[in-house]
């Protein structure tokens, strides 16, 4: 297993179109987090997943957005309607549940531009 | 979530050691930290973590003051490749608490041949 991986690396769409993203998190991390990134920022938690449960959703996720995970394994990211202020990286992390020691394995991130 | 403060950027010679600063003064006694770094474009990836005593790994080291108000991370020889943005991160201890990461501004390295 080579890490997590992240599905497109990029996507260049129009305002109003519907967009979404893949993340393959390591394959017995059974937690996996969504984060979104914009230019000079750090990273800003979206969502995170516990096996298939989605257990937290940042204000930041609008109704606009919505995530799964539906066997545990992979997860996607849909973002209905894109708006320009949407553009940003998108990044996908992974790890185990265990204390607040474990670390998050993140994916190279797709990078989405609304038009 | 307890703040954290670094400095923005720092600048480093090659071959040369780099400490990295982080003060972490509202840290409570069950919170790890976490350090992470971006390179350009790219994910952030796990550094190093510690909770009270000093840790080393390959990558670095991490210092952590005895009152846990700061901590350190040292890379022993700066590299061109490690200009990257530091992130030090506080993180609870709880299971059931999801445990994201909550990033701040971080510092940016630079590092001179």
């Amino acid at each position: 297993d080579t890490g997590v991986s992240q599905n497109p690396r990029h996507k260049i769409t129009k305002r109003g179109q519907n967009v979404t993203f893949r993340c393959d998190p390591i394959s017995e991390h059974n937690r996996l987090y969504w984060y979104r990134q914009t230019l000079g920022q750090g990273p800003e938690f979206l969502t995170y997943f516990q096996n298939e449960a989605q257990l937290e959703k940042s204000r930041l996720l609008s109704d606009r957005f919505s995530a799964e995970r539906p066997k545990g394994s992979f997860s996607t990211l849909e973002i209905q309607r894109t708006e320009q202020g949407d553009s940003a990286m998108y990044l996908c992390a992974s790890s185990l549940m265990t204390s607040g020691g474990a670390g998050q394995f993140f994916g190279p991130g797709t990078r989405l531009t609304v038009l | 979530d307890a703040k954290t403060t670094q400095p923005n950027s720092m600048e480093s010679n090659e071959e040369e050691p780099v400490h990295l600063p982080c003060n972490h003064s509202t840290i409570s006694g069950t919170d790890y930290i976490h350090w992470y770094l971006q390179l350009p474009s790219q994910g952030p990836e796990y550094v190093i973590h510690g909770l009270t005593s000093n840790v080393n790994n390959r990558m670095a080291s991490l210092a952590i003051a005895e009152d846990r108000k700061s901590s350190t991370l040292i890379l022993h020889r700066a590299t061109l490749r490690d200009a990257a943005v530091y992130y030090c991160i506080l993180r609870g201890p709880n299971n059931n608490a999801g445990n994201m990461l909550t990033f701040g501004g971080g510092t940016r390295l630079m590092v001179k041949p």
